[in-house]
């Protein structure tokens, strides 16, 4: 059973570029959240996506986007990089409001 | 901004030694804490979700302890193995929401 999986695994952009990561939720979960976690910080929550629908946002920039499709995978967008957003990003799965999350395992985003 | 703090940030103990964590986190609109174990270029996994004033849980050599009326939680592990060398996360969900609020870590090394 697979878990979460996230790709790619690393990625190294330049400032004002646009950049789209992916997430694949363990098999039987239907909610993804996106945490950032900066070097030295715990993972800071930037949404949550349940049934296609954003349903809560953290303390995040518009430039922070995202998406779930129909098989519950979800994506997020971050427009005009700054070199403040290099940081790991965790997509974590859950079935909604039950239990904790499974997480993937980060993408690493270096801004240059 | 809800905020949860662990200490220490890091700690180096014998293998053999039995150790302890700490997590505090606000009192007020508690819905669940959660402890995760995070090895390096690894996903965080989790180690116990606790719901109830007075929870606690065990998993082989490591328990978690909860007290929401004053706020804390303690992670304990019994006679320490090289392999317990990690870093340990915890979060707390309020009731308000979705969203996890962890704290920065303890980064734990088991010295062989």
């Amino acid at each position: 059973d697979a878990g979460v999986t996230q790709s790619p695994t690393h990625l190294i952009k330049t400032r004002g570029q646009q950049v789209t990561l992916r997430c694949s939720p363990k098999s039987g979960h239907d909610t993804v959240s996106w945490y950032q976690q900066a070097l030295g910080q715990g993972p800071q929550f930037i949404f949550q996506y349940y049934e296609e629908e954003e349903r809560q946002r953290g303390n995040f920039p518009d430039r922070f986007s995202g998406h779930q499709f129909p098989n519950y995978s979800s994506e997020l967008n971050v427009n005009a990089l700054l070199l403040g957003d290099s940081a790991l990003y965790l997509c974590a799965s859950s079935i909604r409001r039950g239990g904790g999350y499974t997480f993937g395992s980060g993408t690493r985003l270096t801004v240059v | 901004i809800l905020n949860v703090e662990q200490s220490p940030q890091s700690l180096h103990v014998q293998e053999g030694d039995s150790t302890n964590f700490t997590c505090s986190f606000p009192s007020s609109n508690f819905y669940a804490l959660h402890w995760y174990r995070w090895e390096t270029a690894k996903s965080p996994e989790a180690l116990f979700v606790m719901t109830l004033n007075g929870d606690e849980k065990k998993k082989g050599r490591i328990s978690a302890t909860l007290n929401t009326k004053e706020g804390y939680s303690y992670l304990y592990i019994k006679g320490s193995q090289p392999e317990d060398s990690a870093t340990y996360l915890c979060a707390f969900t309020p009731n308000t929401g979705n969203q996890f609020y962890f704290g920065t870590g303890t980064s734990l090394t088991v010295i062989p």
